[in-house]
């Protein structure tokens, strides 16, 4: 069934480690975004791609990085979490029509 | 810069009873409107949208009106039920080809 997958779900990290959150997308769809949001709170945009090679950084300033190498598949790393970091990060998926499509999340906490 | 305004920021209605939600956006090349909503502990999921082309749009108990002149698009909800309280988001797409999305509201219904 096509979907977005998120991995971990949840995750309980200590501080300074380096962790990847891994997004993929069986919809076929060339843009893909990372959100970060609190519970019921504002989604703010961290990262998003147009296509293969193709990242930019969103409106909200992130120690975080993302790379697309393959169509489907969208990582974001943490070089050294934070307690500051602790939050949901929803990763999305649109086709042109620019409907987004939501993945699960995966909630991070930092100790 | 492209901004999204959403109000109320929290609603509280009686089983039955309607829900508006306002937004206005700053982007007057905006063409694609579309409204998410997200329960508690869920990912957002699209509810219904609306294009510059059209004036308004229902599906069932839900209905938006866009007003491309004064920059404004509303949610309409009618007859409440206790399944509708979740975060709603409205969102526009910018100039950039990004979905901004307002800031949310958090709409309980009362049985």
């Amino acid at each position: 069934e096509a979907d977005i997958y998120q991995t971990p779900r949840y995750l309980v990290i200590g501080t300074g480690k380096k962790i990847t959150l891994e997004c993929s997308q069986t919809m076929g769809h060339d843009k893909m975004y990372w959100y970060q949001q609190d519970p019921g709170m504002e989604l703010h945009l961290i990262h998003y791609s147009y296509g293969v090679n193709s990242t930019e950084k969103g409106d909200l300033s992130s120690e975080s990085t993302v790379s697309r190498i393959r169509t489907e598949h969208f990582p974001l790393t943490l070089e050294s979490a934070r307690p500051s970091h602790t939050s949901q990060y929803l990763c999305a998926s649109s086709p042109v029509g620019n409907e987004q499509f939501f993945g699960p999340g995966t909630r991070l906490t930092v100790l | 810069g492209e901004n999204v305004e959403q109000h109320p920021s929290t609603l509280s209605v009686q089983e039955g009873d309607s829900a508006v939600i306002k937004c206005t956006y700053s982007d007057s090349a905006s063409n694609y409107f579309p409204w998410y909503k997200q329960e508690l502990g869920k990912r957002p999921q699209l509810i219904i949208d609306i294009r510059s082309n059209v004036g308004e749009k229902k599906d069932q108990r839900i209905a938006v009106t866009l007003n491309k002149t004064a920059k404004h698009f509303s949610l309409h909800i009618t007859e409440t039920q206790p399944e509708d309280s979740a975060v709603y988001f409205c969102a526009a797409i910018g100039g950039t080809g990004k979905l901004i999305f307002g800031q949310g509201t958090t709409l309980q219904v009362k049985p």
